[in-house]
């Protein structure tokens, strides 16, 4: 399973697009980028999955570039709502289970 | 929507004692996983399923073992609880992507 390597905790203000990297080196060629977030108190929820390029949702963009060594999670315009740790996955999502690393806490100030 | 329902919130044992964790999903998923949570580790695989009456170990299963009678249930089972088992305990269904319960915080003290 490829290792996952992500900052261990940003801070943004309100309002700021804020940007988490993921830098997964061995990525297989069947392998996905899939991010989870997680609140207090809660089970992590699934925000977005990718293969290469550019995938978005109502909740984020996930760029891709093309050598796949890395993953950029895009999210727009912040609230404090948005305080959550975030979790980059890499691995075949349909054959084995994906490894969590410890994620990204991030932290939205007013 | 994906429901997984986690059977308690929180749970407070005393060492040596049997524990049973439920885990139920209402959306006939085949695989389900069990995950524990620690300050600083993240979350580590304990055991998954990928089907009725089949378990695989993950990556910390000593300690612990599994139930899949039915679809839609798996249970985690602490034999004899320690107090290293003290941890948030996630329950998840289906694979991509994983749908996870909001938790049970077991205490054994």
């Amino acid at each position: 399973l490829a290792k996952t390597t992500q900052p261990i905790s940003m801070d943004s203000y309100e309002g700021q697009e804020v940007n988490i990297t993921c830098s997964h080196n061995n990525i297989a060629t069947n392998d996905y980028i899939t991010w989870y977030q997680q609140f207090p108190s809660q089970g992590p929820r699934f925000i977005i999955q990718g293969y290469k390029t550019k995938v978005t949702n109502e909740v984020a963009s996930l760029f891709i570039p093309a050598d796949r060594k890395s993953s950029t999670l895009s999210l727009p315009r912040v609230s404090l709502s948005d305080t959550a740790v975030y979790y980059c996955l890499v691995g075949d999502p349909g054959n084995t289970p994906l490894v969590f690393g410890k994620g990204t806490r991030l932290s939205v100030i007013a | 929507d994906v429901k997984v329902t986690q059977s308690s919130r929180y749970l407070v044992k005393r060492t040596g004692e049997k524990v049973f964790l439920e885990c139920v999903q209402d959306m006939d998923h085949e695989n389900m996983f069990w995950y524990r949570q620690d300050p600083g580790l993240g979350l580590r695989l304990i055991y998954f399923s990928y089907d009725v009456k089949m378990k695989e170990k993950g990556d910390i299963p000593e300690g612990y073992s599994v139930s899949r009678e039915k679809k839609e249930r798996f249970s985690l089972i602490l034999e004899s609880a320690s107090t290293n088992q003290t941890s948030m305990y996630l329950c998840a269904s289906g694979l991509s992507p994983l749908h996870f319960g909001n938790g049970t915080r077991l205490t054994v003290t």
